[in-house]
């Protein structure tokens, strides 16, 4: 079953702008983190968010993290046809290395 | 610093058929977890290896099993294969045993089962 609920689902824009999407997830976590993918490949790790963090920061990324609400956010800025991509959350909450992920956001940048 | 390598790449295997799917982690790294990604159940923890012990197991049947060697490497067999089980499978690895440090992803084995 999967922990987190990824919103939206797709999401279309021009490069330069920005790009924002949501993921919400059900039980408490340690740590939430991002990750990204392209065409059916591995995942590369972008950011890691502790649980008593707010927000952080890595070159173009910016997550947020409401543990109250259950949710967290991550913003691309000036996005480019590179970041064409699916992006998911995943979140720890047992002992050891399991990660939970959510369902992907499916970005797509135009040039 | 090699990532992590998974071996085969693609596979093409027969309904009732076994497969065994390997995952070389980073260097260092001890931890070892495997993963499978369907379009109609996305990105579904298998299991974990720990130090040549499993740690955490996901709610798989127990036609998936696994196994890690003493220099980390992993294995992750399925028996008995299923049309369902056509997947990306993806290993992790991961210096820390606890998920505060980040995994580093494979390029995945694409399991195609006719």
């Amino acid at each position: 079953s999967q922990q987190g609920e990824e919103d939206p689902q797709a999401l279309s824009i021009q490069e330069g702008e920005n790009a924002t999407m949501n993921c919400s997830y059900k039980t408490s976590i340690n740590n939430l983190q991002w990750y990204r993918q392209n065409s059916g490949r591995g995942l590369v790790h972008l950011i890691l968010i502790r649980s008593n963090e707010r927000e952080k920061h890595s070159g173009r990324l910016r997550v947020t993290l409401d543990t109250s609400k259950k949710s967290s956010s991550l913003l691309i800025t000036a996005s480019r046809a590179a970041d064409t991509a699916s992006y998911f959350c995943a979140t720890d909450g047992a002992a050891g290395n399991k990660l939970t992920f959510g369902g992907g956001t499916r970005v797509l940048v135009k040039p | 610093k090699a990532g992590v390598t998974q071996t085969p790449r693609y596979l093409i295997k027969t309904r009732g058929q076994q497969v065994t799917l390997s995952c070389s982690p980073i260097s260092g790294h001890r931890s070892v977890s495997w993963y499978q990604q369907t379009p109609g159940q996305g990105l579904q923890f298998l299991f974990e290896y720990f130090s040549e012990t499993q740690r955490n197991k996901g709610n798989f049947p127990g036609r998936f099993s696994g196994r890690q060697f003493s220099n980390s490497r992993s294995e992750m067999n399925v028996s008995t294969l299923e049309l369902g089980d056509s997947a990306l499978y993806l290993c992790a690895s991961s210096w820390g045993t606890s998920g505060s440090s980040e995994q580093y992803f494979g390029p995945g084995t694409r399991l195609t089962v006719t």
